[in-house]
């Protein structure tokens, strides 16, 4: 049973940058693919980007392709989203989930962490 | 990118009775050379993460109650939930794994009430 455990909220200023973090336990890390997904309040999902941590490659959703950067520590099983150039429309609670399949369908997931964006 | 459509965007039920969402996918997610489709359903109650249901768009996750179930196939798919209880109301969301490179979409949600 994967467990994913996630940083906690964060205010950030528009146009810095965030770093949410999301620890496994309970599985194999390296075998997974982790996802990042946000939803903003009130709204529906959004997938943003993937890593396989055995194999270190991440994929991006068009939307976010330069922005937005996901990378994995195999030997913490923790990984990590960063988003730069915010801005008010990235407030949202950003979700990690766990492909333990190796096919995206995500059958685990961390516990959301809030992003706002204010000045 | 695919697009997944929902309908409806709402729906109130009432208790013991069927409710049917609706998810249509812009181009198909069937996938020709092991015949499945790369479609899952999704249940979020508010203020939680959003729990798998249904992949390969008709099986059940494991510990799902044999109420729900997913049909379809290339770019017509359903979740029916054969007799509604209480804790279902929920938020239902459709998502396509088909694309390569990966491009993952969920449809905009269907929310559920209890009429």
């Amino acid at each position: 049973q994967v467990q994913l455990v996630q940083s906690g909220a964060e205010v950030k200023k528009p146009g810095s940058s965030v770093k949410v973090s999301c620890k496994a336990s309970g599985g194999t890390f390296s075998s997974y693919t982790i996802s990042w997904v946000r939803q903003a309040p009130g709204q529906g999902l959004e997938w943003m980007g993937r890593i396989i941590p055995i194999l270190g490659i991440a994929n991006y959703a068009q939307k976010f392709q330069g922005r937005v950067t996901i990378t994995a520590d195999k030997s913490t099983s923790t990984a990590y989203m960063e988003l730069s150039s915010l801005r008010s429309e990235d407030t949202a609670v950003y979700y990690c989930d766990c492909a333990s399949s190796g096919y995206d369908y995500f059958d685990y997931w961390g516990q959301g962490t809030l992003v706002t964006v204010s000045s | 990118d695919i697009v997944m459509t929902q309908s409806p965007d709402s729906l109130a039920v009432s208790l013991g009775e069927r409710a049917t969402i609706n998810c249509k996918s812009s181009q198909s997610v069937l996938y020709s050379s092991n015949n499945k489709n790369y479609l899952a359903w999704y249940q979020q109650k508010p203020g939680q993460p959003p729990k798998l249901l249904i992949y390969w768009a008709s099986t059940r996750e494991s510990g799902v109650p044999d109420r729900f179930s997913g049909s379809g196939s290339g770019t017509d798919f359903t979740l029916t939930i054969s007799s509604l209880q209480a804790e279902d109301v929920a938020v239902y969301y459709c998502q396509q794994y088909y694309s390569t490179p990966p491009e993952n979409t969920f449809g905009q949600g269907t929310k559920l009430e209890i009429k």
